[in-house]
């Protein structure tokens, strides 16, 4: 299965943006990329996705290399609500929509 | 927050009794899935459903059933818990048209002693 690869943890200030890495260089051209947050004791919370091009919506943009090998999830303002484990995830086209997790990035801010 | 309800929430059991655990959707929606995770961890699939009757195996499937016998309702059973599925259990839905989706329901916590 195609892997993924994340800091462990990333600390932001309150109000700045913030930029969330992600290594995925075994990538093959039908995966999707997709990213999902988990905040304290819930459930994980759907993001963002994309393909090939960068993607905008009202949660956060996804920038995606040219060679599609790492991406970038970015959070124009951050806020103490963004405050939350983000996972970045690699979903195979012909997969049932199955979702393979890694360990995420903690994301912490700071007031 | 598509209408996913998990019950129950917290469960304590002991070594080798068999545990069921819900999962009811209120929106009709085709697929299903059901996700343990593990502290510091992300989720792993253990089983999901994509109808009526249809089901089929995660990567962590050992130990763990599944039925659907109704849309809106997915149920995972430990047919003899062991301390080793102590975790959290999530279930998951794509919604249709946005299959690329998944909603989360809020997590049932279980405790196998």
């Amino acid at each position: 299965d195609a892997k993924t690869t994340q800091p462990n943890s990333m600390e932001s200030n309150e109000e700045e943006p913030v930029h969330l890495p992600c290594n995925h260089s075994t990538i093959s051209g039908t995966d999707y990329i997709h990213w999902y947050r988990q905040l304290p004791s819930q459930g994980p919370e759907y993001v963002i996705h994309g393909l090939t091009s960068n993607v905008n919506n009202r949660m956060a943009s996804l920038a995606i290399a040219e060679d599609r090998k790492s991406s970038t999830l970015i959070l124009h303002r951050a806020t103490l609500r963004d405050a939350a484990v983000y996972y970045c995830i690699l979903r195979q086209m012909d997969s049932n929509y199955q979702l393979i997790w890694g360990a995420g990035t903690k994301l912490i801010i700071k007031p | 927050d598509a209408g996913i309800t998990q019950s129950p929430r917290h469960k304590v059991t002991e070594t080798g009794t068999p545990v069921t655990l819900r999962c009811h959707q209120t929106e009709n929606h085709r697929y299903m899935y059901w996700y343990r995770q593990d502290p510091g961890h992300g989720l792993r699939l253990i089983h999901y459903s994509y109808g009526v009757k249809d089901t089929d195996k995660g990567e962590v499937s050992d130990g763990y059933s599944v039925s659907r016998s109704k849309t809106e309702d997915f149920l995972l059973t430990l047919e003899s818990a062991t301390s080793s599925q102590t975790s959290v259990y999530f279930c998951a839905i794509s919604i249709q048209g946005s299959k690329e989706t998944q909603y989360f329901g809020p997590g049932t916590r279980l405790l196998v002693l």
